[in-house]
């Protein structure tokens, strides 16, 4: 069955960087859109952008422009998610999601999600 | 950009009410509209796509209706496992946003 498993949490100092991965298995890592939402403490669902696992070409929400990368190794069906220079804000619950539709759609639904990768930004 | 409302922000019922749960886009999505659950602590999971699609393995009582601006999510008969926040979200185009989400906890 499709699965997406992301790395463990992450404690990190404010102006640090974290590198979340997201691996994916039991489908064509290449044929359909990876996501990428935050969730902070206690707040909603955010979404911050796909990346297109084809050609790695990213698209970021407003919001999530200039400190944050979205990136692949597609030979381990795994995609990225680096934010640099964090910030106590950027303390949150961060999950990757497929785009249901194929040939990278990203006009879609998402499922499934990941198990969700807790980043905590505190000095 | 499009904004997603829902309402209520909340709410309590009882088990076996009705309850429904109402999202509004500020411009026209056609059908192009997800609910998500997440229950406390949990990962959000896909209830119903292209706004009334029941996600297989989701039970019955839940349903969706609506398009272009205005969705709804039906629990026909809310059950003790129900209690939960639930998203919607539009996908025709990006960016994919998700409504401000509806608590839902039993009386």
């Amino acid at each position: 069955q499709e699965q997406l498993v992301q790395s463990g949490s992450e404690l990190k100092k404010p102006g640090a960087s974290v590198k979340i991965s997201c691996k994916a298995s039991g489908y064509t890592f290449t044929t359909f859109a990876m996501n990428w939402v935050r969730q902070a403490p206690g707040q909603g669902l955010e979404w911050m952008g796909w990346i297109n696992t084809n050609t790695g070409n990213p698209t970021y929400a407003q919001g999530f422009t200039g400190r944050f990368v979205f990136s692949l190794d597609t030979s381990v069906s795994t995609a990225y998610l680096q934010i640099s220079r964090l910030k106590a804000e950027d303390t949150a619950m961060y999950y990757c999601a497929k785009s249901f539709a194929t040939w990278n759609d990203a006009e879609s639904w998402f499922d499934p999600w990941g198990q969700g990768t807790l980043v905590t930004v505190s000095s | 950009d499009i904004q997603m409302t829902q309402s209520p922000s909340s709410l309590s019922a009882s088990v076996g009410d009705r309850v429904t749960i109402t999202c509004r886009a500020s411009q026209g999505i056609s059908s192009y509209l997800a609910w998500y659950q997440q229950k406390p602590g949990k990962v959000p999971k896909l209830l119903i796509y292209a706004a009334s699609t029941l996600q297989s393995g989701v039970p019955s009582r839940f349903s969706g209706s609506g398009s272009g601006t205005d969705f709804t999510l039906t629990i026909s008969s809310l059950q003790p496992e129900d209690v939960a926040t639930y998203y919607c979200q539009k996908y025709n185009s990006a960016p994919f946003t998700f409504g401000p989400g509806t608590k839902v906890d039993i009386k």
